[in-house]
């Protein structure tokens, strides 16, 4: 069965660190793959979405970056955090005509 | 251009009450429709979908949805709701091809009393 995994579960870093936030996905392959973001109270961003491998296309500017260097693999990154980068990300992948299949999300708190 | 309202923020009912929380779409085309429903600190679930067919779709968790072409509506009832249905819910549309192609609306908080 597909499944996605996403990592760390909670974070908190300091203003300047960088990030590495990694969301995977098993028994599936090429997925369409996406990092959404929800500051509090607030619905949801698109930040990024992928097609396929070292394929990435931005929504908005932003202070993130984010790379598929596997084809089950999508990292959201950061080389120094703001206070703004603060919220809850969460990765998805397209079933296709079954919508998206969200991760259990990163709550990132930026102190 | 593709867009979803969901023109409730919050919505506070009583626990054994019916619910309807509204969702309206623009769409040029025939739409995929979906609801999700999030839990504090959890991910997206998918609580039903429709593509074609009965207008009237089941989901889980004693949900329902009606899909109404002619109001551009796709609404999510259920007739009696438990404490544990507090929580965020999201409608979406999506196009029938191609990546990036569900649009969520903004969502509405559900508070449940006892």
């Amino acid at each position: 069965s597909q499944t996605i995994h996403q990592w760390p579960a909670t974070l908190v870093q300091p203003v300047g660190s960088p990030l590495s936030l990694e969301c995977t996905v098993e028994g599936t392959s090429n997925p369409n793959l996406y990092w959404y973001r929800q500051a509090a109270g607030r619905g949801l961003q698109l930040l990024f979405y992928s097609v396929g491998i070292g394929q990435i296309s931005s929504e908005v500017p932003q202070n993130l970056s984010a790379s598929r260097p596997q084809d089950r693999q999508f990292i959201l990154s950061s080389k120094k955090l703001l206070l703004s980068d603060s919220g809850f990300y969460l990765c998805a992948w397209d079933r296709g005509l079954g919508g998206y299949t969200f991760g259990s999300g990163t709550r990132l708190t930026v102190v | 251009a593709q867009s979803v309202t969901q023109p409730d923020i919050h919505i506070t009912v009583s626990e054994g009450a019916s619910l309807e929380l509204r969702c309206n779409y623009s769409y040029g085309a025939t739409p995929y429709l979906f609801w999700y429903v999030q839990s504090p600190g959890q991910g997206l679930q998918l609580l039903l979908k429709y593509f074609s067919g009965d207008t009237l779709v089941q989901g889980i968790k004693g949900f329902e949805a009606e899909f109404k072409r002619s109001q551009s509506s796709f609404n999510l009832r259920k007739p009696s709701v438990h404490w544990s249905d507090a929580a965020e819910y999201f409608c979406a549309v999506g196009a029938r091809t191609g990546a990036n192609n569900l649009f969520f609306g903004t969502g509405t908080r559900l508070t449940v009393i006892p």
